[in-house]
């Protein structure tokens, strides 16, 4: 069975620009959540959705936001890109979207800001 | 607020010598508690969880993690250390009272070498 998949891999964008990216969750899982991991920390918690409704947000500003489709897959977005901004994004999926249900991670885009 | 403590940046251990990565956590009630792997240029594996119940929990590739709830802490662990085991460690936990929603706190990680 395939895993989460995300896309693109590697992005490079210059400050100012705009940016989507994408997840598709392990099939028959129905949350999606999303994390930034700044190089050499731990991820830090974005957004999550369940059944295309937001579940809970991070401490992250108005410019990051997100959505799910009714196939489950979702979109990060990303305004007004600051040099801050770079980092590995994670998607990861889970079957309900519960606390105690384990959290499987895609590889990440890698989004570098000039 | 939940917060998680990786105290090692990084555990040196020969391969064959067993190996524990520690992790320590604060949050407002019970716990859950996850351990994740991250090897070069790659997401994260999801390697055990602690839910409830028994406090030793085994996971994947023979890593096992204890419990422990005076101390607060959920120490993974590991028998006998590969040298493929070598990779980045992050803890991490959640909390939600009424179980609607899986926002993970992590640690800052530990960097694990297995020397042959």
């Amino acid at each position: 069975d395939a895993g989460v998949t995300q896309s693109p891999t590697h992005l490079i964008k210059t400050r100012g620009q705009q940016v989507t990216l994408r997840c598709s969750p392990i099939s028959g899982h129905k949350s999606v959540s999303w994390y930034q991991q700044v190089l050499g920390q731990g991820p830090q918690f974005i957004f999550q959705y369940y059944e295309k409704e937001e579940r809970g947000r991070g401490n992250f500003p108005d410019r990051f936001s997100a959505r799910q489709f009714p196939n489950y897959s979702s979109e990060l977005n990303v305004n007004a890109l600051l040099l801050g901004d770079s980092a590995l994004y994670l998607c990861a999926s889970s079957l309900e979207g519960n606390s105690n249900q384990p959290q499987h991670f895609g590889d990440g885009t890698r989004l570098s800001i000039l | 607020a939940q917060s998680v403590a990786q105290p090692e940046d990084q555990v040196n251990v020969a391969e064959g010598n067993p190996l524990t990565v520690k992790c320590t956590y604060s949050v407002s009630g019970n716990p859950y508690l996850f351990w994740y792997v991250q090897y070069p240029n790659r997401g994260l594996q999801f390697l055990l969880k602690y839910i409830t119940g028994d406090n030793l929990v085994k996971g994947s590739y023979g890593f096992e993690a204890e419990f422990n709830k005076s101390q607060t802490s959920f120490h993974l662990k590991k028998p006998s250390a590969l040298v493929s085991d070598s990779a980045l460690y992050f803890c991490a936990v959640t909390f939600t009272p009424d179980n609607a929603g899986n926002m993970l706190t992590f640690g800052g990680g530990t960097r694990l070498m297995v020397k042959p």
